[in-house]
């Protein structure tokens, strides 16, 4: 069974700095990953989608990684600001006949201080 | 607007009184889920649909039950429902019929069950 982790569960940081959230799954025959951000009483919105035949997507200040052979992810964010500040959740779709089924993290929150 | 609804949006029901939540969504996507949302536990599949008329379990069926008779609408029924069921729930819909894509979410159903 597919197993997403999300390290650290909270984080930290000064509006400016760059940082990384990870996210780590377990069976790495996956078709896609995708990076979500979620606002406090609100739903995801999709952030980055990386396919399993690519390295990495960028969108803005945001470039997200995806290394399919050691079963992890990364999102980048640059120059962090206070409205960066949400949940960000990693999900996985199986490269199989359970091609609907999705796996989530349990997400990072972030919080940048101004 | 290219969206996805869910009503009602606060639900305040007691225990075995029949309920059922709307989703819909106006992008003409093939596959759509919903998943339970609870604290300490993530984001967990409850049920998806690749199409009309085609429904499979997620991680967490039990006491649901989901039907698809149109494109557009994915409704969950709970027939009696319990205090467990208490949650955040959210309607997802994306492109591709054997594989989705990026995923849409749905504001959320937050739920009471006395």
């Amino acid at each position: 069974k597919q197993e997403v982790t999300q390290i650290p569960a909270a984080l930290s940081v000064p509006e400016g700095e760059n940082l990384v959230l990870n996210c780590s799954f377990t069976d790495s025959a996956i078709y896609n990953l995708q990076w979500f951000r979620q606002d406090p009483g609100k739903g995801l919105t999709s952030l980055l989608l990386i396919q399993s035949s690519q390295r990495e997507q960028t969108s803005g200040r945001l470039n997200a990684s995806l290394d399919k052979s050691s079963g992890r992810s990364t999102l980048y964010i640059a120059a962090s600001q206070p409205g960066d500040s949400a949940t960000y959740l990693c999900a996985v779709s199986p490269r199989n006949t359970n091609a609907g089924k999705s796996t989530f993290g349990d997400g990072t929150t972030l919080t940048v201080k101004p | 607007e290219a969206q996805v609804t869910q009503n009602p949006r606060y639900l305040i029901t007691v225990t075995g009184k029949k309920l059922t939540v709307t989703c819909s969504q106006n992008m003409n996507h093939e596959y759509m889920s919903w998943y339970r949302q609870d604290p300490g536990l993530g984001l967990r599949q409850i049920y998806y649909s690749m199409n009309v008329e085609v429904t499979d379990k997620g991680d967490v069926p039990e006491g649901y039950k989901v039907s698809r008779k149109e494109k557009r609408n994915f409704p969950l029924i709970l027939e009696s429902p319990s205090p467990n069921q208490t949650s955040l729930y959210f309607c997802a819909s994306s492109f591709g019929g054997h594989q989705k894509e990026t995923q849409y979410f749905g504001p959320g159903t937050r739920l009471l069950v006395l």
